[in-house]
């Protein structure tokens, strides 16, 4: 069946970082990928989604590009804040075999000194 | 658009008691999820449901588990005879046919005592 695998956590860096979360991906259809985000505290929130291969999806300067051939959708920043501090997950969707359910990855908790 | 609503937002209960969660989707979805997280892990499908239509259960919903959404609108996920394995974040998101994006709540946290 399908599955998503992330990178283990926790990840630690500095503010201003280059961050990286790997996401890869089993999948026996044309699923839609998916990172979402969890503040402390508060519910999950859809960061980015790309529904084809080679689209790119981006947000408030986070990136990830669905890579068919080595079925990833890794997640990228150029420079983290503080604010960046949450746990990532990333996620799948197929909507035409699997009725559009969610599979997740099982998170990626990052954090962000000063 | 108020975004996705639940009801209520923490429940502490005692072994073998029933509880009953409730969630108001965004008003023009026609989709209605459910799914539960536990600690440190990522949510997990339970059931979904296309207007007042339950179209597929994932094999962790047990006999004692049942949703409803009899309108079309609202949702409610009922557990009976509660066990402490039971204990953890349930989540409800809805998003339209098309787009397949999903909206989510901001859940309740079920504590079995």
């Amino acid at each position: 069946g399908n599955s998503v695998t992330q990178m283990e956590g926790p990840v630690t860096l500095s503010e201003e970082a280059f961050l990286t979360i790997n996401c890869t991906y089993t999948a026996t259809g044309y699923p839609s990928l998916f990172w979402y985000v969890q503040y402390p505290g508060e519910g999950l929130q859809l960061l980015l989604k790309a529904t084809k291969a080679d689209d790119k999806g981006s947000n408030k300067g986070f990136e990830a590009t669905y890579r068919k051939e080595t079925t990833s959708f890794h997640l990228e920043k150029g420079s983290v804040q503080v604010s960046d501090s949450a746990v990532y997950f990333c996620a799948l969707s197929d909507i035409y075999n699997q009725g559009g359910k969610l599979i997740f990855g099982q998170g990626t908790e990052l954090s962000v000194k000063p | 658009d108020t975004g996705v609503s639940q009801d209520p937002r923490h429940k502490i209960t005692k072994r073998g008691q029933n509880v009953t969660f409730r969630c108001d989707p965004i008003s023009e979805h026609n989709r209605l999820y459910w799914y539960r997280q536990t600690l440190g892990q990522g949510p997990e499908f339970l059931t979904y449901f296309q207007n007042e239509a339950q179209l597929e259960k994932s094999r962790l919903l047990s006999d004692r588990f049942s949703a409803e959404r009899p309108k079309g609108s609202f949702s409610t996920l009922e557990i009976q005879r509660t066990e402490q394995g039971d204990s953890a974040m349930y989540l409800c998101a809805s998003s339209s046919t098309m787009p397949d994006t999903q909206y989510f709540g901001p859940g309740t946290r079920l504590t079995v005592l």
